[in-house]
């Protein structure tokens, strides 16, 4: 079965500033999707990156980008210049090819201080 | 826009009522669609997945008989919370999407079993 880990219940950051979130993962599948959500207080799930297993190449949404380490099945969320309005919970979320089932981490809480 | 509406939001009930929520897939047809429940501070846990036309195949630890689960279209899922008790109370949420893209989650339905 596949897990995936988060080891920062939490993490803050100053305002304006880049934190990266840490996730990993354990499959023995070869072909996969990888997501970031995030979670405000109002509670709806918000995807904010998606990575594909099969490209190289890192995922960037705007401020958001991903660190993908395929080998060391790695794959760390960046935020760059950091606003107060990305505060929440963020999730790491992986789902199988082959038959859509995603596992979700137990979470990271972000903190923007102003 | 929302591409998956959830229904109710909120619901308050007195113990042993049967509760039913509603996934809408608004704009896509969905042949699977997936139902979580997130305990406060916690990640969303997989309760079962849903399939359109078939039996629903549950996570390991989650009653069946608990949780009626039905896809009569490929537009809507819903789950029955049946004979509910305090334990029960939680937040459940829904999601669904193509096999080659993001999962959509809908905005979820906070239980409270008084």
């Amino acid at each position: 079965a596949q897990t995936v880990t988060q080891s920062q219940p939490e993490m803050s950051v100053q305002e304006a500033e880049t934190v990266t979130l840490s996730c990993t993962y354990d499959t023995s599948e070869s072909d996969y999707y990888l997501f970031w959500y995030k979670q405000p207080p109002s509670r709806q799930m918000i995807l904010v990156i998606r990575q594909e297993a099969y490209k190289q190449q890192n995922a960037t949404e705007n401020r958001f980008s991903v660190n993908f380490q395929k080998a060391a099945k790695s794959f760390s969320l960046k935020i760059s210049d950091s606003q107060l309005g990305d505060a929440a919970m963020y999730f790491c979320a992986y789902r199988s090819a082959y038959n859509n089932d995603m596992r979700f981490g137990a979470g990271t809480r972000l903190t923007v201080k102003p | 826009g929302a591409v998956v509406s959830q229904h109710p939001s909120r619901v308050i009930c007195k113990s042993g009522t049967s509760v039913k929520i509603e996934c809408r897939s608004l704009d896509f047809q969905a042949t699977t669609m997936f139902w979580y429940r997130q305990f406060p501070k916690q990640s969303l846990m997989l309760m079962a997945t849903s399939n359109e036309g078939s039996k629903a195949t549950y996570e390991q630890g989650v009653e069946k008989d608990k949780f009626l689960i039905n896809h009569a279209s490929l537009t809507l899922s819903t789950l029955t919370v049946t004979s509910a008790h305090p334990e029960d109370s939680s937040f459940y949420i829904c999601s669904a999407g193509r096999q080659d893209q993001p999962q959509h989650f809908g905005d979820g339905t906070r239980l409270s079993i008084l």
